[in-house]
C-alpha cells in the first residue's frame, strides 16, 4: 500500500528557464539508460536515451549527460514550458528490456 | 513510436475477488513484456517478466500465485490479481520492447488503476 509520508522531490522552475534533473544509478555495469516523463494517471513516456559509451546526447530541447565515474545521470530541459510539468524518472537497463527506475522528480513549472 | 495498450484503464473490485488486466502491443510483436506496479507518489517497481510461450519470471518478493501472468500470444500478456486485497490497490503498468536487442527502448502502456474495496 501507500507509504505514509513518502513524497517525491520537487523541482520548481519558472517558465522559460532551464531545468536540470539529477539521478544517481546503482549498477556500475548498467549500459543503457532512459529518461521517462510521467503525467498524472498515465504511463511513462520516453524522452531520451543514452548508452554507456556516450557522455552526452541531445534531443529536441533536452540533453542527457552521463557520468559513469560517479554513476550519475542528468536531464536538462531548455526553455521549460508548462507542458513539461510532470514526474521525471531515470531508468537503468538491468538486462534485456528490464529496467530499474529511480525515485522520480516532480517538476512544477510556474508562470 | 510503437503503441502498447492496457485494458481496463481502471477497475474497482471487492476484496477477495480476482481481476484480470490485459496488455497488448498493437503494432509490433513482443516475445517479452514486463509488468510494473506503482503506488501513489512512488516509482515504478518491476514485478515480473512475461515470456511468450513459457513461465513468467518474478522479482523477489512478488508472489507468483497471487499475480498470475499469462503471455498467450506475441501481442498479449495478462496479469491476474487473485484474491485481491486493499493493499493490492495500485497503478499497474506493462511495457514491451519493439525489438529483441539489449538496448531496445521499452514502450509503456497507459496503466491500469486498480482499487480494491
Amino acid at each position: 500500500g501507500e507509504s505514509v509520508g513518502l513524497h517525491l522531490p520537487t523541482l520548481s522552475v519558472q517558465e522559460g528557464d532551464n531545468s536540470i534533473i539529477n539521478c544517481a544509478y546503482s549498477n556500475s555495469a548498467s549500459d543503457y539508460f532512459i529518461w521517462y516523463k510521467q503525467e498524472s494517471g498515465k504511463g511513462p513516456q520516453f524522452i531520451i536515451d543514452i548508452r554507456s559509451n556516450m557522455d552526452k546526447r541531445q534531443g529536441q530541447r533536452v540533453t542527457v549527460l552521463l557520468n559513469k565515474t560517479v554513476k550519475h545521470l542528468s536531464l536538462q530541459i531548455a526553455a521549460t514550458q508548462p507542458g513539461d510539468s510532470a514526474v521525471y524518472f531515470c531508468a537503468e537497463n538491468s538486462g534485456w528490456g528490464k529496467f530499474q527506475f529511480g525515485a522520480g522528480t516532480q517538476v512544477v513549472v510556474t508562470p | 513510436g510503437a503503441v502498447v495498450s492496457q485494458h481496463p484503464s481502471w477497475v474497482i473490485c471487492k476484496s477477495g475477488t480476482s481481476v484480470k488486466i490485459e496488455c497488448r502491443s498493437l503494432d509490433f510483436q513482443a516475445t517479452t513484456m514486463f509488468w510494473y506496479r506503482q503506488f501513489p507518489k512512488q516509482s515504478l517497481m518491476l514485478m515480473a517478466t512475461s515470456n511468450e510461450g513459457s513461465k513468467a519470471t518474478y522479482e523477489q518478493g512478488v508472489e507468483k500465485d497471487k499475480f498470475l501472468i499469462n503471455h498467450a500470444s506475441l501481442t498479449l500478456s495478462t496479469l491476474t490479481v487473485t484474491s485481491a486485497h486493499p493493499e493490492d490497490s495500485s497503478f499497474y503498468i506493462c511495457s514491451a520492447g519493439g525489438g529483441q536487442g539489449a538496448f531496445d527502448e521499452q514502450y509503456f502502456g497507459p496503466g491500469t488503476r486498480l482499487t480494491v474495496t
